[in-house]
């Protein structure tokens, strides 16, 4: 079975630095058809997920350009340049073909 | 705007049945696949279903398999997850999710709670 293993799982970062978060994945994730679909999620408390990047590197509209993300085969990261206060919450990554897998979530909060 | 409207959660006793649907606006429906994915409150995302466009194929998480069911009505543009025999581990919030290049959008979730 395919596993999916993110790092940290806690994260506390001061406004304007900058935070990674590590995806790991027990098995390469290129699809079929030369694709990855290797998606970032937010969560804020009491929210559904937002979704900021999907297949590795592109942001959905409206995310800021101070997410970014790259990675390749069985290795992602999540990039954060320049964190503000309303980048707390969950972060997951996931899998986006079957099976479909998540992250376990990385906490981020502000020092 | 697109919009996915969860209901039909609520709180049931093991063993018994609960029928969830989401109600999507906003975008051609059915010409999405789409996703129901589950979360504990103050836990983790986990995927339960997916279905394809036209109702085909449906897919399930070995947990949910053969008790819970995902379909479709494209004329009402609605999504359903019809679940059996339910468990006290079933408890969670119930989002649904489209999927463009993987789940784009999401509902805001309905919470089943099974308990004794």
């Amino acid at each position: 079975d395919v596993v999916v293993t993110q790092s940290p799982l806690s994260l506390v970062v001061t406004l304007g630095q900058s935070a990674s978060i590590s995806c790991r994945s027990s098995q390469s994730l290129v699809f079929s058809n030369g694709d990855t679909y290797l998606g970032w999620f937010h969560q804020r408390p009491g929210q559904s997920p937002r979704r900021l990047i999907y297949k590795v590197s592109n942001r959905d509209s409206g995310v800021p350009d101070r997410f970014s993300g790259s990675g390749a085969g069985t290795a992602f990261t999540l990039k954060i340049s320049g964190v503000e206060a309303e980048d707390v919450g969950t972060y997951y990554c996931m899998q986006g073909t079957a099976p479909f897998i998540f992250g376990q979530g990385t906490k981020l909060e502000i020092k | 705007e697109v919009q996915l409207v969860e209901s039909g959660g609520g709180e049931v006793q093991p063993g018994e049945s609960l029928r969830l649907s989401c109600v999507a606006s906003g975008f051609t429906f059915s010409r999405a696949w789409m996703h129901w994915v589950r979360q504990t409150p103050g836990k983790g995302l986990v995927w339960v279903a997916r279905i394809l466009t036209d109702g085909s194929s449906p897919i399930y998480a070995d947990s949910v398999k053969g008790r819970f069911t995902i379909s479709r009505d494209n004329a009402k543009s609605t999504l359903y997850l019809q679940m059996n025999s339910l468990r006290v581990e079933d408890t969670a919030i119930y989002f649904c999710a489209r999927d463009v290049d993987g789940l784009d959008f999401w509902g805001r979730g309905t919470l089943v709670s099974v308990s004794s």
